[in-house]
């Protein structure tokens, strides 16, 4: 079945960090990838997407791009702030199963000033 | 808009205790979802809906039933409460199925079951 993997926390940066957080996928389609964020005591919302191969997703100074070869979407950011902490959660939705999202199982960052 | 709205936010029930999670949506969405996230294990979908008076199973379903009367409601319950269902709950819509779609999430009810 379809599968995501993403890089284990916690990962802790000081303010201006590069940020890198991988994320590889499995599935026997073509899925859309989508990176969602959770700030403390809050619900998921959608920080990027993309929905076919070569396409990039940005937001916020965030990008991910959508990799076929290498089934992966990792999440990158030039420079950190201390808003920037919270839960990031790879995960993709095929045509197959496109009522289900399947998540990885999320990466916490701590930002530090 | 309010958007996804939950209710509680926080709840405590004992073992055997019944209880239904509310969830609605004023977004006028046609699918709707429940997911639950336990540490270190993401998200996993429980029931969803594509529709008023369509319910289907996700991934985890068993201890849980869902109906779908309105277009805007689509509440969570739980029969008799386990402590295997300590969790937290997330309800989610979006406008239409499809594997590019963005599901709008609520803030989420944290359940412990004792």
């Amino acid at each position: 079945g379809d599968s995501v993997t993403q890089m284990e926390g916690p990962v802790t940066l000081s303010e201006e960090a590069l940020l890198t957080i991988n994320c590889t996928y499995t599935a026997t389609g073509y899925p859309s990838l989508f990176w969602y964020v959770q700030y403390p005591g809050e619900g998921l919302q959608l920080l990027l997407k993309a929905t076919k191969a070569d396409d990039k997703g940005s937001n916020k100074g965030f990008e991910a791009t959508y990799r076929k070869e290498t089934t992966s979407f990792h999440l990158e950011k030039g420079s950190v702030q201390v808003s920037d902490s919270a839960v990031y959660f790879c995960a993709l939705s095929d045509l197959a199963g496109s009522e289900k999202l399947v998540f990885g199982k999320g990466t916490k960052l701590t930002v530090n000033p | 808009n309010a958007g996804v709205t939950q209710t509680p936010k926080f709840q405590v029930l004992k073992t055997g205790q019944s209880m239904t999670l509310q969830c609605a949506q004023d977004m006028n969405h046609e699918y709707m979802s429940w997911y639950r996230q336990d540490p270190g294990m993401g998200l996993r979908l429980i029931h969803y809906s594509v529709g008023a008076g369509i319910t289907d199973q996700g991934e985890v379903p068993n201890g849980y039933n869902v109906s779908r009367s309105t277009t805007e409601d689509f509440p969570l319950r739980l029969l008799s409460a386990a402590p295997s269902q300590t969790s937290v709950y997330f309800c989610a819509s979006s406008y239409q199925q499809g594997p590019g779609e963005t599901q709008y999430f609520g803030p989420g009810t944290r359940l412990l079951v004792l």
